[in-house]
């Protein structure tokens, strides 16, 4: 299994520019979500998805959409990009075990590196 | 949603000591606590994680105890190497409705020096 993977590794845009942020698992995970990682503030939650065709928004949504039309892709969008928006972007999914066990473990795509000039 | 924090924010030891990071959380109906280790350049990964129904779990040099009446959890790394050094997390969470959308600590940056 490749796991999570997150393509492009590293990409360099100018204010107002779009573009999309790729990300595949090949766990058959329901659950799939997109952060962010800034110097000092962890890693927060931008969207989220539960399941193909369901998405739901976290923490720092603005600026952002997101899709899920496959269990195996979430798609990260960035409509008209912002200096405020050069992070590191993670991708991570989980699933639910079966029975009661609740055990939320997230496993990580390698990051994309985004600068917005 | 639940608040977390994660303290020190940087760790400095030299090789051969021991490091603890605590964290605490405010949902109450938290009943699992992982900890994930980022390497440089590298996404976070799953070092170590506990139940609510256990009060501490082993593996090799690392260790986490759980205090639920105080609502913390802490991360123990004996003997530390220099391979110890890097990024480490903590995320407290109470599944169920919750599931997919973790709140993080905000970090501790851990160097160790040889």
């Amino acid at each position: 299994n490749a796991g999570v993977t997150q393509t492009p590794k590293f990409q360099v845009l100018k204010t107002g520019q779009s573009m999309t942020l790729q990300c595949a698992q090949d766990m058959n995970h329901e659950y799939m979500s997109w952060y962010r990682q800034d110097p000092g503030m962890g890693l927060r939650l931008i969207h989220y998805s539960v399941g193909a065709g369901i998405t739901d928004q976290g923490e720092v949504p603005n600026g952002y959409n997101v899709s899920r039309s496959t269990t195996e892709d979430f798609p990260l969008r960035l409509l008209s990009a912002a200096p405020s928006q050069t992070s590191v972007y993670f991708c991570a999914s989980s699933y639910l075990p079966p029975g009661t066990a609740s055990t939320d473990t997230q496993y990580f795509g390698p990051g994309t590196r985004l600068t917005v000039l | 949603g639940e608040n977390v924090e994660q303290h020190p924010s940087t760790l400095s030891v030299q090789e051969g000591d021991s490091a603890v990071i605590k964290c605490t959380y405010s949902d109450s109906a938290s009943n699992y606590f992982p900890w994930y280790k980022q390497e440089l350049g590298k996404g976070p990964q799953l070092i170590i994680d506990i139940r609510s129904n256990v009060g501490e779990k082993k593996d090799q040099r690392i260790a986490v105890t759980l205090n639920k009446t105080a609502k913390h959890f802490s991360l123990h790394i004996t003997e530390t190497q220099p391979e110890d050094s890097a990024v480490y997390f903590c995320a407290p969470n109470a599944g169920g409705t919750s599931y997919g959308k973790l709140t993080f600590g905000q970090g501790t940056i851990l160097t160790v020096h040889p």
